[in-house]
């Protein structure tokens, strides 16, 4: 069954302390995966799209990267403005839909 | 000059009720998508259209219904309501299929069914 599993559940920082997200995937046939946050009491937003083994993106203080069977979400000296309920999802081949995992709850305390 | 908007942001009812939610999105998207968060946070797909066309269906109970009267706008209706409906439901675009993972979400409805 093709499955993404995201941990840990949630993770404490504090501000300026660097960590990374995991998600792992089981699927045939990926067509890309997908970072995403959320807001408490809002809906998620994009983030980074990874196609292949090796792939990065960037966005301040965030680096995604992506091997066959799990992708990091890098955190580097992060703020209390990180702190969101960051998601990943997959795509893949022939299908038009993602799957997304339970989520990592982010808190950086000052 | 929201992009996906949905109404209502709250939704209290009944069981056995029948309720609408409605989406817009002012992005110009062919691609729209319903999905479900529970109480753990998982969020599932439920339909998308694409053009008013019916690309993705999931396993839902067939109480929940969508419909695209155009191409910016997906509402669900959902016929007589169970406890287990409740959750948070939100309503996505994206400018088309091929782009699926890049999905513009609205601010979701939190519906409690009591």
């Amino acid at each position: 069954e093709d499955q993404v599993t995201q941990s840990p559940e949630a993770l404490r920082l504090q501000e300026g302390e660097s960590s990374s997200l995991n998600c792992s995937y089981t699927v045939s046939g990926l067509r890309g995966l997908f970072w995403y946050r959320q807001d408490p009491g809002k809906g998620p937003e994009f983030l980074f799209t990874l196609y292949s083994a090796g792939e990065e993106k960037e966005k301040e203080r965030l680096k995604a990267t992506l091997t066959k069977k799990e992708s990091f979400l890098h955190i580097t000296a992060p703020k209390p403005e990180d702190s969101a309920t960051y998601l990943c999802a997959v795509r893949m081949d022939s299908s038009y839909k993602l799957i997304f995992g339970s989520g990592t709850r982010l808190l950086v305390r000052p | 000059d929201t992009a996906v908007s949905q109404t209502p942001k709250y939704l209290v009812t009944q069981m056995g009720n029948d309720k609408s939610i409605k989406c817009e999105q002012n992005l110009g998207h062919d691609t729209m998508y319903w999905y479900k968060q529970d109480s753990k946070k998982f969020l599932k797909i439920m339909f998308s259209y694409n053009n008013k066309e019916l690309i993705i269906n999931e396993t839902v109970p067939n109480r929940f219904s969508p419909k695209s009267p155009d191409k910016a706008h997906l509402n669900l209706h959902i016929n007589s309501l169970e406890l287990g409906d409740s959750a948070v439901y939100f309503c996505a675009s994206s400018p088309h299929p091929g782009l699926a993972g890049e999905q513009f979400f609205g601010p979701g409805t939190r519906l409690t069914v009591l």
